[in-house]
């Protein structure tokens, strides 16, 4: 079953404007973490945002912030003012528990991702 | 600069050839985990060591065989690959292998091409 769902393979935006990439997760832990990740086209792996399950608060991180709506299980990420360097593949990711290692190991299982570009 | 560090960033290798990628990392992270990913697709994840133990293996061919000599490196052995095997493996590291600190750290990766 599809734990983690990205609807959008591509995404324009114009620079200076916002916009936001779509994330919704499937699960019945009440315990688990979202991410979201950049990939330019280098190939790193770069940390952009967190939220716990059980954060009240929206994660926020400069330019980034993500807009956990629980009960609709989505976590969508918003860039505010977009720059030309915020063009890569944004990949949404789930930490879930991994098998029946009774809780004590976790794993990452990332999205599809989607392939922003900023226009300038 | 990535604080995870691989080596080397580009191989090309036969398929009989044995072949080792390297991660090194000095954050004092005690999980680290190989992923591999396609071209195109999100990373897939292959092992996980904890605390130097190899505590996942997402049953991965034995073609592959990891290795973590301390808590700091962390080796992916390859023997006998396949052409199919090509792809972007990354490397990456957290405090420990539990739910709110599997933030990860990734590498910059090493592009294997099986030839």
């Amino acid at each position: 079953a599809q734990k983690i769902t990205q609807t959008q393979p591509g995404m324009f935006v114009q620079e200076k404007e916002a916009v936001t990439l779509d994330c919704t997760y499937d699960t019945s832990d009440q315990s688990y973490g979202l991410f979201w990740y950049k990939q330019p086209s280098s190939g790193e792996m770069i940390f952009l945002i967190y939220q716990g399950s059980y954060d009240e608060q929206n994660a926020t991180e400069g330019r980034y912030s993500l807009n956990f709506q629980k009960a609709r299980k989505s976590a969508n990420l918003v860039i505010s003012a977009s720059q030309l360097g915020d063009s890569a593949m944004y990949f949404c990711a789930i930490c879930l528990p991994w098998g029946n290692s009774g809780g004590s190991n976790y794993k990452l299982t990332f999205g599809k991702g989607t392939l922003l570009t900023v226009n300038p | 600069d990535t604080e995870v560090t691989q080596t080397p960033k580009h191989l090309v290798m036969g398929m009989t050839n044995k072949k080792s990628l390297k991660c090194e990392q000095h954050m004092g992270h005690r999980a680290m985990y190989w992923y591999k990913q396609k071209a195109k697709k999100p990373p897939e994840l292959m092992f996980v060591y904890s605390y130097e133990k190899l505590s996942i293996n997402e049953s991965v061919p034995s073609r592959f065989s990891p290795e973590c000599p301390n808590s700091s490196l962390l080796n992916l052995h390859l023997h006998a690959l396949q052409p199919e095997d090509s792809a972007l493996y990354l490397c990456a590291s957290s405090q420990d292998g539990g739910p709110r600190n599997t933030e990860a750290f990734f590498g910059q990766g090493t592009r294997l091409t099986v030839v």
